[in-house]
């Protein structure tokens, strides 16, 4: 079945470094890769996402970049901040159904950001 | 814009009985709501994806008879835990994709925590 790996699971920067998390996915029809940040005992809050038409994206100190051939997706965190510490997660959109999605969650990586 | 609700926060029940949690786009209308299940530091695990007026589809491994899924209307889908275990202790989200706009994104309830005991 349709599976997402995420890497690393956990990382930890020194505040102002940048963040990398890595994800791959092994459905190549996936088209759609969000990305979402969960603080401890809250709901996952989308903070990027990218279409497969498109090779980068930024948004301020967040970008996430695919790599179509691959099946690699990265988000990058730039000038990180103490309140950039939450688990994140990538998820590949994979059709199942005629008009029907469904979304597959990498497994997480939890960001520490040292002040 | 794009609210869900999630009812209720917590629950705690006793082993044998069934749960009811209910999800509800707030602002729009959800033509297909997700459930998922997270256990403590783990990922989100779909459960189940429901479109209104039709039967939810189930991943492998997930019972349809011990978690109901209704998606009755745009709004509102309810996952029921039939004869809860304290195996099903979790956290259970719900996500709601809308019908127009950001068609792509869905949006995520603040999660119900059950404790079977």
């Amino acid at each position: 079945g349709e599976n997402v790996e995420q890497h690393p699971s956990t990382l930890s920067v020194q505040e102002g470094d940048s963040a990398v998390i890595k994800c791959t996915y092994s459905d190549s029809a996936s088209n759609y890769f969000p990305w979402y940040k969960q603080e401890l005992g809250k709901r996952p809050q989308l903070i990027i996402d990218i279409r497969s038409n498109v090779g980068e994206k930024k948004d301020q100190r967040i970008a996430v970049t695919l790599n179509k051939t691959a099946k690699h997706f990265s988000l990058h965190i730039t000038e990180t901040q103490p309140e950039d510490s939450a688990v994140y997660f990538c998820a590949a959109r994979s059709h199942f159904r005629k008009g029907t999605y469904k979304y597959i969650f990498g497994t997480g990586t939890r960001l520490k950001v040292l002040a | 814009g794009a609210v869900v609700s999630q009812h209720p926060s917590r629950v705690i029940c006793k082993s044998g009985t069934s749960v009811k949690i209910e999800c509800r786009s707030l602002d729009f209308q959800a033509t297909t709501m997700f459930w998922y299940r997270q256990f403590p530091k783990k990922s989100l695990m779909l459960m189940a994806t429901s479109n209104e007026g039709s039967k939810a589809t189930y991943e492998q491994g997930v019972e349809k008879d011990k978690f109901l899924i209704n998606h009755a209307s745009l709004t509102l889908s309810t996952l029921t835990v039939t004869s809860a275990h304290p195996e099903d202790s979790s956290f259970y989200i719900c996500s709601a994709r809308g019908l127009a706009g950001e068609r792509d994104t869905q949006y995520f309830g603040p999660g119900t925590r059950l404790t079977v005991l």
